[in-house]
């Protein structure tokens, strides 16, 4: 059964401190691993999309990787603006729903 | 407007009460998808649309829940005799062809009482 684990929960940085989000995965063919980032009362909001082992992909302050059994988004220098729950979810070649994780959340203070 | 658009953003109904949820999808996406996420937990899948057919309901829990679509557009979710554990933010997404990247409404939050 495809799965996915995010850690830490919750994680608390002063801005400008750098770190990073992980996601664990098992699928049966991965087509693509997807992070997305979502909101107080808001719906997810799509970040990026990784397909193979190796690849990276950036945008500001974010940058997620890919490796066979796990994705990382690291976050650097961030701001108070980057506050949110950033999600992982992985969908496989058999099929077209996306499994998510429960979500880091992240709160970065002034 | 632009984006997904969900209707109502709240609900609140009584235990045994039918209610359905509405989705209106990007213009032109052929995918659409409806999640249910409670409070601190992620997104649970529930059903898949292609088209107006459903080639995926594995996530629908019971069969008090259920989903059409018509005219390859608008997306109706019903759910019967409501349950306190029915209580959830319902979100609709749409894809331009299930690729995984969806855009998702703000959601239907749902208390049943």
């Amino acid at each position: 059964e495809d799965q996915v684990t995010q850690s830490p929960e919750a994680l608390r940085l002063q801005e400008g401190e750098s770190s990073s989000l992980n996601c664990s995965y098992t699928v049966s063919g991965l087509r693509g691993l997807f992070w997305y980032r979502q909101d107080p009362g808001k719906g997810p909001e799509f970040l990026f999309t990784l397909y193979s082992a190796g690849e990276e992909k950036e945008k500001e302050r974010l940058k997620a990787t890919l490796t066979k059994k796990e994705s990382f988004l690291h976050i650097t220098a961030p701001k108070p603006e980057d506050s949110a729950t950033y999600l992982c979810a992985v969908q496989g070649y058999n099929t077209d729903k996306l499994i998510f994780g429960t979500g880091t959340r992240l709160q970065v203070f002034p | 407007g632009a984006g997904v658009s969900q209707s109502p953003s709240n609900k609140v109904t009584e235990k045994g009460k039918d209610v359905e949820l509405r989705c209106d999808p990007i213009s032109g996406h052929t995918a659409l998808y409806w999640y249910r996420q409670s409070l601190g937990q992620g997104l649970e899948f529930l059903i898949y649309f292609q088209g107006n057919s459903a080639p995926d309901k594995s996530g629908l829990p019971s069969d008090r829940f259920s989903a059409e679509r018509t005219g390859g557009s608008v997306s109706t979710l019903t759910i019967q005799r409501t349950q306190q554990e029915d209580s959830a933010v319902y979100l609709c997404a749409s894809s331009e062809l299930a690729t995984g990247e969806l855009f998702f409404g703000e959601g239907s939050r749902l208390t049943v009482l």
